[in-house]
């Protein structure tokens, strides 16, 4: 199978900084994208990566190591809107079919 | 620009009752579709996905079908509700294969299904 592991739960303080890691199975690697989610709601992009090394969009970077299978999310001076789930997805082969990991839940707490 | 809409938000139905969930995409051709459902603290769990008209791939065997009558249109559908086909479901669209480029999927805003 396509695992994608990432942590279920995390806890930040607001203005903090937060790394949410994800690693996934290497083979038909074809691209990694991070998705945010609040309760209720529907995933929201956040994130493409798909050549080794950092991408930054304001307070959210993410990075990417195609060799080790890796990627993580890094959120800076976390606000209390930041409390969601985010999602880990990886692109496969040919197809534009996204493998999602479980999710992991942040809570910024005051 | 692309739209996608998804109806109905919640829904409430009892144990044994059809469904039908609707999902459409605007300002788009041939986009590939993907119905995704997610239980309570869980990821997503992919269902089936089109890459054309009435063109259906199942993930999962279950008492869910899906239906494709037109391009850009994607129908969610069982004949008798189970309990635990209770959840959140999403539809998804990302352009063709060919115009892949860094599109990730374009989610509805999900409909709440709660079986009783």
């Amino acid at each position: 199978g396509q695992n994608i592991d990432q942590p279920t739960e995390m806890t930040a303080t607001e203005g903090a900084i937060v790394q949410i890691n994800c690693t996934y199975q290497t083979s038909g690697f074809n691209g990694l994208f991070w998705y945010q989610q609040h309760a209720g709601e529907a995933p929201t992009f956040l994130s493409y990566n798909v050549l080794d090394g950092l991408e930054e969009k304001g307070r959210f970077s993410s990075f990417l190591s195609r060799s080790k299978g890796y990627s993580y999310l890094l959120l800076k001076e976390l606000q209390m809107k930041d409390s969601a789930s985010y999602l880990c997805a990886v692109r496969f082969g040919a197809g534009n079919m996204l493998t999602f990991g479980g999710g992991t839940r942040l809570m910024v707490k005051p | 620009s692309q739209t996608i809409h998804q109806w109905p938000a919640t829904l409430v139905q009892p144990v044994g009752s059809p469904l039908s969930l609707e999902c459409t995409v605007e300002g788009t051709s041939n986009p590939n579709l993907y119905w995704y459902r997610q239980a309570a603290g869980r990821g997503l769990q992919l269902l089936f996905y089109s890459v054309g008209i009435g063109q259906i791939s199942s993930e999962v065997p279950q008492n869910l079908s899906a239906s494709r009558p037109q391009d850009r249109q994607f129908i969610l559908s069982s004949k008798k509700l189970l309990l635990s086909d209770s959840g959140f479901y999403l539809c998804a669209w990302t352009p063709p294969v060919r115009d892949r480029g860094d599109y990730g999927y374009t989610f509805g805003s999900g409909t709440r299904l709660t079986v009783v």
